[in-house]
Order: C-alpha cells, then structure tokens, then sequence
C-alpha cells in the first residue's frame, strides 16, 4: 500500500510570494501523479497529471516537476494571489489501480 | 457542458441503516469512482468503475459497494451503516484510462450517521 505524503501541512504566504510544496509516494509500482486544487465549498480541481520522469507542467502561475526514480513532486506557485488560497491534494496511482491521496498542503495567501 | 451531478447533497442516517448516493458523469465520461473525506483520513479512494464493471478498488470494507448503469451514471450503496461512516463522499468522471486522465470531481454528498 502507497503511503503519500505532502509537506508542508500548511503555509501562509502574502500576496507576490512565490511557493513551493513537496509529495513524497513510493516509487515502485508508480503509475501516475495527480495534483489537485481544493478550495473551500467546491470541488477538487484538477491541475496536472504527470507519468514520465522528468516530466514539467506550467499551467499559468502554477508550474510541477516529477521525480519518479527518487520518488518525489513538486507543485510551484509563482507571485502567489489571495485566489491561490486553497487546498492542493497529490495523489499517485500504483500499477495495481489503487489511488492514494496525500492529505494536502493548505495554502492562505494574504492580501 | 453539464458537470459531474451528486445527488442527495445531504442527508443524515441512524447507524445500522443503509444508504445510496447517486453520481451522474459528465457526458461521455464513462469511468466514475468514488471517495470518502473524513477530517482524519483525508480523500480515500473506494472504487472505479467502467462501463458497467468495477475497475479498480481502494481498501474499504464490502459494506461499501457500488454499481454502474448503461448510461455511465453509477451509485455507491453503505450498508450497516457506522458512527465513523459520517463523511463527505465525493464520486469524479473520467474520459481517459484509469489513472492518468484528468479527474472532475462532483460537489458530493455529506452524510451525518446518528
């Protein structure tokens, strides 16, 4: 069983700070790598899913790189917004099907 | 484009009692799986399904089962229902294969069990 981890639990950033976090997952049996976005009374957003090492993705501001071999991703949040403020969730899928999340890193940005 | 509809959004049960959620996919999603969110577990994945067939499985009790219609439209059923089943179920519709395809998630269900 997967175990995945994200740090840090929470950060507090203000407005034009740029940001990373961190999602650790056991490298073998990997799949695939999934971020998502969480903010308060909506749904999960999706932001990349990512399977080859090495692989970069930029969505706007929002930028990540994954590690398969050491087993790690980062998510970057480049000048952070107050819109920014949200929950952002990993989750690796083993080769088996199984879907591991993370439990996030809570992002507030002050104005 | 309608998104993915979770249908009660609230309910509260007694425990021992049973309930189903219903969660109707994006149109032409045909992959749907489900997910517990409790305050201490996190978003825990219960299971996939795929035209008609369960998929893929997280690790959660056979109280917890699930089935898909003909129209991709699925339900997740909890049966003996406990204390610790209060959660916030949250089922997503997928194009792609399992995994690696982008996830949209419904508003989900809150359910209370008394």
């Amino acid at each position: 069983i997967l175990n995945v981890e994200q740090s840090p639990q929470s950060l507090h950033v203000q407005e034009g700070d740029s940001t990373n976090f961190t999602c650790s997952f056991p490298s073998s049996n990997f799949y695939a790598l999934h971020w998502y976005r969480w903010e308060t009374a909506k749904s999960p957003e999706a932001l990349f899913v990512m399977t080859l090492n090495g692989d970069e993705k930029k969505k706007g501001r929002i930028s990540a790189t994954l590690n398969t071999k050491e087993g790690y991703s980062y998510l970057y949040i480049k000048g952070s917004q107050p819109e920014d403020s949200a929950t952002y969730l990993c989750a690796s899928t083993e080769s088996q099907g199984n879907l591991i999340f993370g439990k996030g890193t809570k992002l507030s940005v002050k104005p | 484009k309608a998104g993915v509809t979770q249908t009660p959004r609230y309910l509260i049960k007694t425990r021992g009692q049973q309930v189903t959620l219903s969660c109707s996919p994006i149109s032409g999603h045909r992959s749907v799986s489900w997910y517990q969110q409790t305050p201490g577990q996190g978003l825990q994945f219960l299971f996939e399904y795929f035209s008609e067939t369960q998929r893929n499985k997280g690790n959660f009790p056979g109280r917890f089962s699930g089935r898909q219609f003909s129209n991709s439209r699925s339900e997740m059923n909890v049966s003996t229902l406990e204390l610790g089943d209060s959660a916030l179920y949250l089922c997503a519709s997928s194009l792609g294969q399992w995994g690696t395809g982008e996830l949209f998630f419904g508003e989900g269900s809150r359910l209370t069990v008394l």
